[in-house]
């Protein structure tokens, strides 16, 4: 069975601090896919990344940046130099090709940027 | 490239009423196609995955006769809830996979569906 956790349901941050969301997944498969969405009010999905399990490499794409840990099961993903317009709900997912590649996302953490 | 779209956006009806939202992959043929919901402030919760030509397969707790889905080709799936209720009233997202990226799925803009 998959299992994502966010631990943290609200972060509220000041403009330009940055911010870090946490996010720890469960499987038994050796081979999965990481992604993070990002959702506005408008509600639609923005897909951010994707990461399958043998690609530990961090990543940086502007201001944002991911962490990707095996050894702790994380993959953790932070925001430098926060805008009010990364204002959202961020959703942490896993899939694995045993599970026919069905998406489990995580509870989400809604991230709240005050100017 | 990989868009997906639905209709309506929006849509408010009548408990009782049945209402039927599309979803279209617009550049590329979907082999498989999924229906979430989402209530305020809360996750995404999959209802359903549907393979063209074939029957949905429904997760735990649906009701298959409540929320029909057909997905009739590869570019075309739908959702009908039947005699709808006010706790039907959330948002309902479809997603598309095509043949060439098994671990990936497009997301649509999502259905806020009010029922009075």
């Amino acid at each position: 069975a998959q299992k994502v956790t966010q631990a943290q349901t609200e972060i509220s941050v000041v403009e330009k601090e940055d911010v870090t969301l946490d996010c720890v997944y469960e499987t038994r498969d050796t081979t999965y896919y990481l992604f993070w969405y990002k959702q506005p009010p408008s509600g639609e999905l923005v897909f951010l990344i994707r990461r399958n399990s043998f690609d530990e490499q961090n990543e940086i794409s502007g201001r944002y940046s991911w962490n990707f840990q095996k050894s702790t099961s994380s993959f953790n993903f932070t925001i430098t130099a926060s805008q009010v317009v990364d204002s959202a709900v961020y959703f942490c997912a896993l899939s694995t090709n045993n599970a026919g590649n069905m998406l489990t996302f995580g509870g989400g953490t809604r991230l709240m940027v005050k100017p | 490239g990989a868009v997906v779209s639905q209709h309506p956006s929006r849509v408010i009806c009548k408990s009782g009423t049945s209402v039927k939202i599309e979803c279209r992959s617009l550049d590329f043929q979907a082999t498989t196609m999924f229906w979430y919901r989402q209530f305020p402030k809360q996750s995404l919760m999959l209802m359903a995955t549907s393979n063209e030509g074939s029957k949905a397969t429904y997760e735990q707790g649906v009701e298959k006769d409540k929320f029909l889905i057909n997905h009739a080709s590869l570019t075309l799936s739908t959702l009908t809830v039947t005699s709808a209720h006010p706790e039907d009233s959330s948002f309902y997202i479809c997603s598309a996979r095509g043949g060439w990226a098994d671990n990936e799925q497009f997301f649509g803009p999502g259905t806020r569906l009010t029922v009075l």
